[in-house]
C-alpha cells in the first residue's frame, strides 16, 4: 500500500495560535486531501489539491485555512487563528498515479487547541 | 446533500460473519469503498467496489452492491479477533472525487 506519513502525531496548541500539519514525503502522488474527524463524529472532507492548485474545498475550509505544496515536497495544512472547535483528528490523503480512485490515508494528527 | 448511514455497533463472536451495513442516498455515487479503523491508527483501505458491479470477493471479505436501493454490505467470514475495529463506508462520485463517509460501524469480536 503506498505510503502516506504525517506530522506530528498530536499537536497541542492555544487557541489563537497558528499551526501546521504535514504530510510528509510523499512520492507518485497525484492529488491530495485533507479530512478532519472530530471525535464522536462523521469523517468530514475539507480540501483536494491537485497541480499546486486547490481543486474542491468544504464550507469547513474557511479563510483560516489554507493547504500549500512547496517545492513538490511536503504537503500541509496551515489553521492561522486556531480556535477551540478546531480540535480534531486532522487525516491527510493522497491518491497514487497507479491507482486513480484509491485515497490512501495517513495515521492522523490530533489537534488539541486548549 | 448527499448521506451515508451505518448501524454503529455490531458483536460478533470470533468464528463467525460480520455484516457491515451502509446506506447512501447519492445515485451520482460511482466508487464505493470500505476503510478500517484501528485504534489510533490511520484509515486503512479494506476494498472498493465500482457502482457497475454486484459483488466483490477478496479472500474473507465479500462487499455487495444493490445500486437499486442504495444499499452497500461488508461481510467478513470467519470473524478474528484481530478484525475488531471501526468499519467505515466511503462514497465518491468521480475517480478523484472527495470521499464522503459513513460515521462508522465499532465492530466487537468476543472469544
Amino acid at each position: 500500500e503506498p505510503e502516506v506519513t504525517q506530522t506530528p502525531s498530536h499537536q497541542v496548541t492555544q487557541m489563537g495560535q497558528e499551526v501546521i500539519l504535514r504530510c510528509v514525503p510523499i512520492s507518485n502522488h497525484l492529488y491530495f486531501y485533507w479530512y478532519r474527524q472530530i471525535l464522536g463524529q462523521k469523517v468530514e472532507f475539507l480540501v483536494s489539491f491537485y497541480n499546486n492548485e486547490i481543486s474542491e474545498k468544504s464550507e469547513i475550509f474557511d479563510d483560516q485555512f489554507s493547504v500549500e505544496r512547496p517545492d513538490g515536497s511536503n504537503f500541509t495544512l496551515k489553521i492561522r487563528s486556531t480556535k477551540l472547535e478546531d480540535s480534531a483528528m486532522y487525516f491527510c490523503a493522497a491518491v497514487p498515479t497507479e491507482a486513480k480512485n484509491i485515497q490512501y490515508f495517513g495515521a492522523g494528527t490530533r489537534l488539541s487547541v486548549l | 446533500g448527499e448521506d451515508v448511514e451505518q448501524s454503529l455497533f455490531l458483536s460478533v463472536r470470533e468464528g463467525d460473519s460480520s455484516v457491515i451495513n451502509c446506506t447512501y442516498t447519492d445515485s451520482s455515487s460511482t466508487y464505493l469503498y470500505w476503510y478500517k479503523q484501528e485504534p489510533g491508527a490511520g484509515l486503512q483501505l479494506l476494498t472498493y467496489i465500482f457502482s457497475n458491479m454486484d459483488m466483490k470477493q477478496d479472500q474473507r471479505l465479500t462487499v455487495l452492491l444493490n445500486k437499486k436501493d442504495k444499499h452497500l454490505s461488508l461481510r467478513i467470514a470467519d470473524t478474528q479477533t484481530g478484525d475488531s475495529a471501526i468499519y467505515f463506508c466511503a462514497e465518491a462520485t468521480d475517480s478523484w472525487g472527495k470521499l464522503q463517509f459513513g460515521a462508522g460501524t465499532q465492530v466487537v469480536v468476543t472469544p
